[in-house]
Order: C-alpha cells, then sequence, then structure tokens
C-alpha cells in the first residue's frame, strides 16, 4: 500500500522557536495532503488542506500565519508552527490522498504523527 | 451542523465480539471510513462502505444503513492487540472526511 513518512517525530522546542514537520509520499504522487493535530485523548482535527502548488485551505480557526503550509511538490508538504507556545504542544499527523482513489476511493494514508512539545 | 455520533469508550473481553456503533449527520455522504489508532501513532485503514449491507474482512466486519444515518464495525474473536482506539469518518458533499471522536476500546482477559 501506500506509505507516508514524516518527520521528525518527536520534537522538544522552546518557547517562541520555530519548528518545520515535513510529511513527504514515499511510493505515490500526492496532489492533495491533509494536516491534523490530535490532543490527548479526543479525535483528530483537520488543520488545512493543502494542494501542490497552492495555497492551503485553512479550518477556521486555524491561524494561517502561525501554521505555515508549504506544498512545494508532489511528494512533499510541510508544516512550520511558528513563534511556539506551549498550548501548541500536540500530535500533529498529516495524510495524503493518492490521485484516482488507490485501493479504496478518497481513503487518506497517514503518516506516523509528530510529537511536538513546546516547553 | 456535521456531527458524527460514536461511544467514548468501550469494555469487552479476549476471546469475545464486539460491535462499535457510528451514526452521522452530515451534508452529503460518500462514504463511511473506519480507522484504528492505537496510542501514539496514526490511525490506519481498516475499512470503507458506501452501499447499504455488510463488508466483512476477516475478523473485522463493516455494516452501513444510509437511510438511518448509521454503521457499525464488528470486531470477532477478539485479540488483546485489538485494544486501541476506533474512529469512524464520514466523506462529505465536498469529499471531506469528517472525524468522530473515536472509542477506545478496552480488551480484558
Amino acid at each position: 500500500g501506500a506509505v507516508v513518512s514524516q518527520h521528525p517525530s518527536r520534537v522538544i522546542c522552546k518557547s517562541g522557536t520555530s519548528v518545520k514537520i515535513e510529511c513527504r509520499s514515499l511510493d505515490f504522487q500526492a496532489t492533495t495532503m491533509f494536516w491534523y493535530r490530535q490532543f490527548p485523548k479526543q479525535s483528530l482535527m483537520l488543520m488545512a488542506t493543502s494542494n501542490e502548488g497552492s495555497k492551503a485551505t485553512y479550518e477556521q480557526g486555524v491561524e494561517k500565519d502561525k501554521f505555515l503550509i508549504n506544498h512545494a511538490s508532489l511528494t512533499l508538504s510541510t508544516l512550520t508552527v511558528t513563534s511556539a507556545h506551549p498550548e501548541d504542544s500536540s500530535f500533529y499527523i498529516c495524510s495524503a490522498r493518492e490521485p484516482g482513489g488507490g485501493s479504496e476511493p478518497y481513503e487518506q494514508y497517514f503518516g506516523p504523527g509528530t510529537r511536538l512539545t513546546v516547553t | 451542523g456535521q456531527n458524527i455520533d460514536q461511544p467514548t469508550e468501550m469494555t469487552a473481553t479476549e476471546g469475545a465480539i464486539v460491535q462499535i456503533n457510528c451514526t452521522y449527520q452530515t451534508s452529503g455522504f460518500n462514504g463511511l471510513f473506519w480507522y484504528q489508532q492505537h496510542a501514539g501513532e496514526a490511525p490506519t485503514f481498516l475499512s470503507y462502505n458506501v452501499l447499504d449491507g455488510l463488508e466483512e474482512k476477516g475478523r473485522f466486519s463493516s455494516f452501513l444503513s444510509r437511510s438511518k444515518g448509521y454503521s457499525y464495525l464488528l470486531l470477532k474473536e477478539l485479540q488483546m492487540k485489538d485494544s486501541a482506539s476506533y474512529l469512524c469518518a464520514v466523506l462529505d458533499s465536498n469529499y471531506q472526511l469528517i472525524w468522530g471522536a473515536g472509542t477506545k476500546l478496552i480488551i480484558k482477559p
């Protein structure tokens, strides 16, 4: 099946610094990638939809200037958390959709996630 | 608004059968997914239903009734490794996935 990688898997940073998370589709080209955030014991919250070559579409309540998304190629999307604060500590997960649907229409393939801790 | 409901937590015994229900109210419907998520890991795909009826895949089966806005995930011959959260997600009219809060399944020996 389709594989999505995410890097780093864990990161600890100091308040006020920026952190970049990479999401790569390894064996397929992903025209659409999604970025989610998950707080402990809660479900996935979609932050933004990233389309290759165009600006990301952010969900209501997500600050686009704080969470910068760049989908520069068909296999790479990046999420940069700028001026991170302790309340940004969360599990960030990306997913990608394979053009044509893959094994199931509109199935999303998930990366392993990045646990961000802001101290 | 869009809403997906599933129980917060369920407990079952190893070797038994458990059914996890999901009801939904969404703007349009283009299919329903079930994902499994172990603690600290990303979700993994279990099933996709777009037509009414039961889809069986080994120990896991998923059922859909579009008229009732209802689905269930049936897990048979439960194993300890099945302890996880099970997420129901609906693809709406914009082909956007709407996620339920997840059901934490606890398996006891």
